[in-house]
C-alpha cells in the first residue's frame, strides 16, 4: 500500500480562515518530511520541512506538526489567502522506500473569497 | 540562486521521434532526480543521480535514458515513447541526498502523439 497518504483530496476554506491539511505515513521510520505546494502548470514548491527529532516547526504563516506516535503530519496555514490555492503534497523519506522521497496523494486547497 | 531550470517547457513528439529533456542547476547540489507526474497524481520517482552517478533506477522502461554530463546538468533522452508516457516530467536537485531539501523545476509537459 501507499507509504505516505493524505486524508482529504479537496479542502475548501474561506479567505482569512486557518487551513489544516493532514497526512499519515505507514509503519516505517522516517527521518524527514517535507510539505510542497504545487500550482497549476508549475513544479512543486518547497514550503517547510521537519525532521523526526522535532514535533513542530514554524515558518511564515505555516506550521508543520509531527506526531510520531500516531504517524501523522499536518500543515497549518494561518489567515489563508487566495494565493494559497494549490495542491499540497506531503513527502517523506521512508526507509521502506529505499530512503527516497515519497509523495503522498495531494490535497487541493480552494480558497473562497 | 535556488532555481532548477528545465527545457523545453512543452514538447509534442511522435512515437518514432527521439528527443531530450534538459535540466540545469547552479546551487552546487550533488543529487539530481527525474520524476514523472500524471494529471491529478503525485510525482513518481524515475531516476536518481548522486555525485554524477546513477544510483537509483525505479524500473523505468529503457525508452527513457538518463544522462548526467556534469554536476550541474541532467538530461532525459526519449525514444520510441508511447501515448501513455504523456505527463509532466519534473527535475529536482538536493544538496547531498534525499535527506535534504529538494528543489523542483517547473517541469516539461510532454505529449506523445
Amino acid at each position: 500500500g501507499e507509504s505516505v497518504g493524505l486524508h482529504l483530496p479537496t479542502l475548501s476554506v474561506q479567505e482569512g480562515d486557518n487551513s489544516i491539511i493532514n497526512c499519515a505515513y505507514s509503519n516505517s521510520a522516517s527521518d524527514y518530511f517535507i510539505w510542497y505546494k504545487q500550482e497549476s502548470g508549475k513544479g512543486p514548491q518547497f514550503i517547510i520541512d521537519i525532521r523526526s527529532n522535532m514535533d513542530k516547526r514554524q515558518g511564515q504563516r505555516v506550521t508543520v506538526l509531527l506526531n510520531k506516535t500516531v504517524k501523522h503530519l499536518s500543515l497549518q496555514i494561518a489567515a489563508t489567502q487566495p494565493g494559497d490555492s494549490a495542491v499540497y503534497f506531503c513527502a517523506g523519506v521512508l526507509d521502506n522506500a529505499g530512503n527516497m522521497l515519497t509523495f503522498g496523494g495531494g490535497t487541493r486547497l480552494m480558497v473562497k473569497p | 540562486d535556488t532555481e532548477v531550470t528545465q527545457t523545453p517547457k512543452h514538447l509534442v513528439m511522435g512515437m518514432t521521434n527521439k528527443k531530450s529533456l534538459k535540466c540545469e542547476q547552479h546551487m552546487g547540489h550533488r543529487a539530481m532526480y527525474w520524476y514523472k507526474q500524471k494529471a491529478k497524481k503525485p510525482p513518481e520517482l524515475m531516476f536518481v543521480y548522486s555525485y554524477e552517478k546513477l544510483s537509483i533506477n525505479e524500473s523505468v522502461p529503457s525508452r527513457f535514458s538518463p544522462e548526467c554530463p556534469n554536476s550541474s546538468l541532467l538530461n532525459l533522452h526519449l525514444h520510441a515513447l508511447q501515448p501513455e508516457d504523456s505527463a509532466l516530467y519534473l527535475c529536482a536537485s538536493s544538496q547531498y541526498d534525499s535527506s535534504t531539501e529538494a528543489f523542483f523545476g517547473q517541469g516539461t509537459r510532454l505529449t506523445v502523439v
